[in-house]
């Protein structure tokens, strides 16, 4: 089973700061990586996928890099609507997806 | 617009089943597979299966493998995630959520709570 491992936990920053956020798997997913936003109550939102391209109607501030087994998702200008738990997941390797376990960012 | 709809909250007794439905609207629902997803409260999100709506074919994760059902019904845009031998620690929110085939989940029900308590 492939694990999926975020960092930090809790990311505190600032209106208008840069936040950057790490996924890493333990083996390689090439660059079958998603990210999503989810708030309190809602269903997960997608962000991000093919580790890099943004989902419909995302904003530029939020973009995606990385491959293999290194990703990074990174929210410039953040704003205090972007507080929520970003998650990562790789899909379809193995016909398994598997998310990581989350980052809280607090603005 | 595309909508998935779930059914409504459970409440379940240890070692009963729960069945959820999630009907699909606004697009061809054979065209795009439909996983679930649970999340347990205050937890993160845990994947369940996939179901091919079109052959109906499925592939469930290793931990589920032994009591998860999933099942479609063409006629009504429904797909079913029954799951048995319930315990506790299956109290948490279901998702279902549709699969965007080119990566990642682009549309998601509203949820389902199931209560697992004695």
């Amino acid at each position: 089973e492939i694990v999926m491992t975020q960092s930090p936990a809790t990311l505190s920053v600032s209106p208008g700061e840069r936040a950057t956020l790490s996924c890493r798997a333990s083996q390689s997913v090439s660059n079958y990586l998603a990210w999503y936003q989810q708030k309190p109550g809602q269903a997960p939102r997608l962000l991000i996928y093919g580790a890099s391209t943004r989902a419909t109607g995302i904003p530029a501030r939020f973009s995606g890099s990385g491959s293999g087994t290194e990703f990074t998702l990174t929210i410039s200008g953040l704003q205090s609507e972007d507080s929520a738990v970003y998650y990562c997941q790789q899909y379809n390797v193995w016909l398994t997806w598997t998310f990581g376990q989350g980052t809280k960012v607090e603005i | 617009q595309v909508q998935l709809v779930q059914s409504g909250a459970e409440v379940k007794k240890p070692g009963a089943s729960v069945k959820v439905s999630c009907k699909a609207s606004g697009y061809t629902f054979t065209a795009y597979y439909i996983h679930w997803v649970r999340q347990a409260p205050g937890q993160g999100l845990e994947w369940m299966g996939i179901i091919h709506p079109s052959g109906g074919s499925t592939s469930y994760a290793q931990k589920f493998q032994d009591r998860l059902i999933m099942t479609r019904d063409t006629s009504t845009s429904t797909v079913y995630m029954e799951l048995s031998s319930l315990r506790s620690d299956d109290t948490a929110l279901y998702f279902c959520a549709r699969d965007t085939r080119f990566g990642g989940f682009d549309f998601w029900g509203q949820g389902t709570l199931v209560a697992v308590s004695s």
